[in-house]
């Protein structure tokens, strides 16, 4: 178990340009969800995925976010166009069962700064 | 609207002191409750799950559900001050929705 590891750990890019972020979940794990984070909140979920079914989108995310998870391995989330306010800690966590008791396994984050 | 609740503190224990950390959560039909400790520019980590009313020990922490009151509590025993951290308070809500977290209550314990 090596764990949900994600990519790049930091980002600086300049306001406008498209950004993508990779997260590789633990391996026997068939959900994979997409949070976000920012200074003194708890994550916010944006999307998750079963396989690679995306099954559920949070209406806070904007049509510039796209995530995808080809082959129900790892994920990729763009944001297109990027804004001040996409500034924040972008998490990816797994899960190994589809019932409600279902704890989420964090990657260590991309942090993302648009400038 | 589906809330998770949590004073955001600081909460300031002395070394060796029972810290009592607090959540509460709106929808009643909620199944799952867990909670995670984070370390400043780290990500969560998952420290205790609790799926029926009452008390679950694992080693110095203590999770307490309530779905009457809709509340659900850690009590870190001993506390050090590598215990130091914020805590995060969440919950699966009805229809097996993703986990809702609530923004967290930072614990700093004094040596």
């Amino acid at each position: 178990d090596t764990g949900v590891s994600q990519d790049p750990r930091h980002k600086i890019t300049k306001r406008g340009q498209n950004v993508t972020f990779r997260c590789d979940p633990i391996s026997e794990h068939n959900r994979l969800y997409w949070y976000r984070q920012t200074l003194g909140q708890g994550p916010e979920f944006l999307t998750y995925f079963q396989n690679e079914a995306q099954l559920e989108k949070s209406r806070l995310l904007s049509d510039r976010f796209s995530a995808e998870r080809p082959k129900g391995s790892f994920s990729t989330l763009e944001i297109q166009r990027t804004e001040q306010g996409d500034s924040a800690m972008y998490l990816c966590a797994s899960s190994s069962r589809t019932g409600l008791n279902s704890p989420l396994h964090f990657g260590n984050g991309t942090r993302l700064t648009v400038t | 609207q589906k809330e998770v609740e949590q004073n955001s503190g600081p909460l300031s224990v002395p070394e060796g002191a029972i810290a009592s950390l607090n959540c509460t959560y709106s929808d009643r039909g909620s199944q799952s409750f867990f909670w995670y400790r984070q370390y400043s520019g780290k990500s969560p980590e998952l420290i205790m799950s609790i799926y029926s009313n009452g008390d679950k020990e694992d080693g110095r922490f203590t999770a307490q559900l309530n779905k009457a009151s809709q509340y659900v509590s850690l009590l870190i025993r001993d506390s050090q001050p590598s215990d130091s951290a914020t805590y995060l308070c969440a919950v699966n809500m009805q229809g097996n929705t993703p986990l809702v977290f609530g923004k967290g209550t930072r614990l700093s314990v004094i040596a």
